[in-house]
């Protein structure tokens, strides 16, 4: 079975500081990994994903996130934070495969200070 | 394409009344989630169903709860008799194979009060 945990269900930083979301993940077989980002009243909009291959991927508006499988983790990272980045970030694991059915974290919710 | 589109964005109902929330996948995706998000349990899968058949609803919470999927462009997720607890944003999301990612619609809100 797969599972995911996001360390820190509040994160708050300063406008152009650096973000640092964390993932950790348990999968018994390769996972596909994922972040989505959920604004207010909105639903969730996928930011990257790291399926195989380069295990530094790049998403929307600046993110990236690096996979790494001795740790178990794929920590979602942004150099400079904008204000318009305040949202709730939610990471995910899936087997792939026909139904790609996926296992979210509990959520981090990042606030963003001027 | 327009996305996932579910119906209605909000609905506020009485407990013990019958609700039925509705999804239209995006086009030619053959796999079909609900989830149900609440402050306490985050974001829960319900079921998911596999060219409109059911593959896994081991999340529906209770008999209560029940999802069709009768043609590839529609599901439904009923709620009989609904209860408080109820109270969430329902999410239906899409996918298809050989992609590795799934869509989600906007949500429906519901309070049941």
């Amino acid at each position: 079975a797969q599972s995911v945990t996001q360390l820190g269900s509040h994160v708050s930083v300063s406008e152009g500081a650096l973000v640092l979301l964390r993932c950790n993940y348990s999968s018994s077989v390769p996972p596909y990994l994922f972040w989505y980002v959920q604004y207010p009243n909105q639903g969730l909009q996928l930011l990257l994903k790291y399926t195989t291959g380069a295990t530094l991927v790049k998403g929307i508006n600046g993110f990236e996130a690096e996979f790494k499988k001795s740790e178990t983790s794929f920590h979602l990272t942004k150099p400079s934070a904008h204000m318009s980045d305040a949202a709730e970030y939610f990471c995910a694991v899936s087997i792939g495969g026909a139904t790609n059915k996926l296992i979210f974290g509990t959520g981090t919710l990042l606030a963003v200070q001027p | 394409d327009a996305g996932v589109i579910q119906s209605p964005r909000h609905e506020v109902t009485e407990m013990g009344q019958e609700v039925t929330l509705r999804c239209k996948p995006i086009s030619g995706h053959n796999s079909l989630f609900w989830y149900r998000q609440t402050m306490m349990r985050g974001l829960e899968l319900l079921i998911y169903f596999n060219n409109n058949v059911p593959i896994d609803d081991s999340g529906m919470p209770e008999d209560r709860f029940s999802a069709k999927m009768p043609n590839a462009s529609f599901s439904t997720l009923k709620i009989q008799p609904s209860e408080p607890r109820d109270s969430a944003v329902y999410f239906c999301a899409s996918s298809s194979t050989g992609i590795t990612e799934a869509f989600f619609g906007q949500g429906t809100r519901l309070t049941v009060v």
